[in-house]
């Protein structure tokens, strides 16, 4: 079975613009969290989506927003980028069996 | 509040040691319990899982767990470490009446491992 996986793997932007990931689950699996790690604040929960709906949220600015299509695939969008942005964004699917994570290789942010 | 604490920041090891990473957790209940690893540049990688039952849990590349509630931790342990183990470790946490797609994590523990 093939992992997760995210796209781009690093990007860079500017301050004030807006960006796009995308995480691929696991086939099966239909639970994908989003990630955000930096050194300061270490590993921290952004949002869950299960089923296109969004189940659980962390405690991050309106500008983080996510979505989760029919096929499992989501998406997270950061608007109004600042540079506190930058960080890896990981995101992890959750097999609702086993009640396993596994995360992807994460996107590497950089905000200028 | 609940908590996540790995209270060691950095450990170096010798290769061919033991190594021990500890975990404190602060939950109203028990919670699910893992530990993942994550190398440079990369994901996080699922080492082993504790939901209830043996309190002694073994894991992936030789890591074991065990759970100790009167203690509130949840302490990895390897007998003997190689080179390859060198990557920084995270304790998480999942609650049951919470989603299952949502975990709290630990600062992590960095592991050092000399020649």
């Amino acid at each position: 079975k093939a992992g997760v996986t995210q796209t781009p793997r690093y990007l860079i932007k500017t301050r004030g613009q807006q960006v796009t990931l995308s995480c691929s689950p696991i086939s099966g699996h239909r639970s994908v969290s989003w990630y955000q790690q930096t050194p300061g604040q270490g590993l921290q929960f952004l949002f869950e989506y299960f089923s296109e709906t969004q189940r659980n949220k962390g405690n991050f600015p309106g500008r983080f927003s996510g979505r989760q299509f029919s096929n499992s695939r989501s998406e997270m969008n950061v608007s109004t980028l600042e540079l506190g942005d930058s960080a890896l964004y990981l995101c992890a699917s959750t097999s609702g069996t086993a009640y396993e994570q596994y995360f992807g290789p994460g996107t590497r942010l950089t905000v200028t | 509040a609940q908590s996540v604490t790995q209270p060691d920041i950095h450990i170096t090891v010798s290769e061919g040691a033991s190594l021990e990473l500890r975990c404190n957790y602060s939950y109203g209940a028990t919670p699910y319990l893992f530990w993942y690893v994550q190398s440079p540049g990369q994901g996080l990688q699922l080492l082993l899982k504790y939901f209830s039952g043996d309190t002694l849990v073994q894991g992936i590349k030789g890591f074991e767990a065990e759970f100790k509630r009167s203690q509130s931790s949840f302490n990895l342990r390897k007998p003997s470490v190689h080179w390859s183990d060198a990557a920084e470790y995270f304790c998480a946490v999942g609650l049951t009446t919470d989603s299952w797609g949502k975990l709290q994590f630990g600062a992590g523990t960095q592991v050092v491992v000399t020649p």
